[in-house]
């Protein structure tokens, strides 16, 4: 089926690195992608990694992927109280995008 | 460019009543997506047009849901009766191509009371 699984909440102090997890589930996926969604707002693309890599870094953005295990991270470092927000991941298929459920991520004081 | 446009922002309208979303895709772009997202649903793809054609209307949740591209600019989402449980926010979507990147609209916010 076309699941891309994600936790529902991450909370981190601010300073923190900040890992939000994600598994997709077909492999032929081309591109994976990021977004993120602030409240009241629609989804903005953060990052994206094409499928024949493993590692992205994009300033305080990291990704990784690992196709053998179908498992894609975005690590947020030094995490300030703006990246407070919902992050999606989502799977490129044939011809559309496969989202996750998001990931809420709340960053304290 | 101003990124996908998207109108109104707001809407709140009564049970019954025709609702007509618009989107105007970024200029150039040759394909374009309707989602609905809601708590309970998360984000769901609706529809999505290439080349002005829809290609997959799958996720249309029934007869009450239509969309049409008219031109390369332009496509509305129109709801009509609309129902309470229609009450969600839309995003719209472009992207250059079926496969490419895409970039979302701010959304509709519709309350259907």
């Amino acid at each position: 089926g076309e699941d891309v699984e994600q936790s529902l909440f991450l909370s981190v102090r601010e300073g923190d690195s900040s890992v939000i997890n994600c598994t997709y589930t077909d492999s032929s996926s081309t591109y994976l992608y990021w977004y993120k969604q602030e409240p009241g707002a629609g989804l903005q693309l953060l990052t994206y990694i094409f499928s024949n890599m493993d590692m992205k870094q994009d300033q305080r953005l990291t990704v990784l992927l690992n196709k053998k295990d179908k498992h894609l991270s975005l690590r947020i470092a030094d995490t300030q109280t703006g990246d407070s927000a919902i992050y999606f991941c989502a799977e490129n298929l044939t011809d559309k995008l496969i989202f996750g459920t998001g990931t809420r991520l709340q960053v304290f004081p | 460019d101003a990124g996908v446009i998207q109108s109104p922002r707001h809407e709140v309208t009564e049970m019954g009543q025709e609702v007509t979303l618009r989107c105007k895709p970024i200029s150039g772009h040759n394909s374009l997506f309707w989602y609905r997202q809601t708590m309970m649903r998360g984000l769901e793809l609706l529809i999505y047009f290439n080349n002005n054609v829809p290609i997959d209307d799958s996720g249309m949740p029934e007869d009450r849901f239509s969309a049409k591209m008219p031109n390369a600019s332009f496509s509305t989402l129109k709801i009509q009766p609309s129902e309470p449980r229609d009450s969600a926010v839309y995003f719209c979507a472009s992207s250059s191509s079926r496969k490419e990147t895409q970039y979302f609209g701010p959304g509709t916010r519709l309350l259907v009371l």
